[in-house]
């Protein structure tokens, strides 16, 4: 499984944009990145997904670069709202998060 | 999106007792549900892999008599801790998913507090 690594903390003021960035050296060839927001005391709850080059959904958007080690999550004008711990996660699908493992994640705090 | 529906949310016992923990998938049959264990300030643990209809596949550390895993049908899988003790106390959370399915679904936890 390829571990990743991220910052364990970051603070950011409403209203600017915020990047995320994951480590995950020892991707494998058929594994996908995939980062998920938590609020205290609430499961997990999916954000976006990528392979490769530049995802974006209406939410974020995740930048892949070409040799695929590492990801940034980027989350555009955050609000209070925002307020999570937010992990990268890799793995192959369908069907094969036979076992996933949560990294430590990184709490991102918007101050007002 | 698919909607997976954990019960109860939290839950007080006594030391000694057992306790156990629903995992539904709402509007999916889910061929594979994961159990993590949460506590404050850290991250997700994951416990154990179910598959339905086989038994379940525990992680290193995790005493599979003391966390009973029954994944019975597609839509539901139980954990039922026994003998809880307040070490036991924790965020627990179960996710689900299939096969073709682009990621995980999670259950909104349930917190256990063992007294």
């Amino acid at each position: 499984l390829a571990k990743t690594t991220q910052p364990i903390s970051m603070d950011s003021y409403e209203g600017q944009e915020v990047n995320i960035t994951c480590s995950h050296n020892n991707i494998a060839t058929n594994d996908y990145i995939t980062w998920y927001q938590q609020f205290p005391s609430q499961g997990p709850r999916f954000i976006i997904q990528g392979y490769k080059t530049k995802v974006t959904n209406e939410v974020a958007s995740l930048f892949i670069p070409a040799d695929r080690k590492s990801s940034t999550l980027s989350l555009p004008r955050v609000s209070l709202s925002d307020t999570a711990v937010y992990y990268c996660l890799v793995g192959d699908k369908p069907g094969g998060y036979q076992k996933v493992t949560f990294g430590t994640g990184t709490k991102l705090q918007v101050i007002p | 999106g698919a909607v997976v529906s954990q019960h109860p949310s939290w839950v007080i016992c006594k030391s000694g007792t057992s306790v156990k923990i629903e995992c539904r998938s709402l509007d999916f049959q889910a061929t594979t549900m994961f159990w993590y264990r949460q506590f404050p300030k850290q991250s997700l643990m994951l416990m154990a892999t179910s598959n339905e209809g086989s038994k379940a596949t525990y992680e290193q550390g995790v005493e599979k008599d003391k966390f009973l895993i029954n994944h019975a049908s597609l839509t539901l899988s139980t954990l039922t801790v026994t003998s809880a003790h307040p070490e036991d106390s924790s965020f627990y959370i179960c996710s689900a998913t299939r096969q073709g399915y682009e990621k995980l679904f999670f259950g909104s936890g349930t917190q256990l507090s063992v007294l």
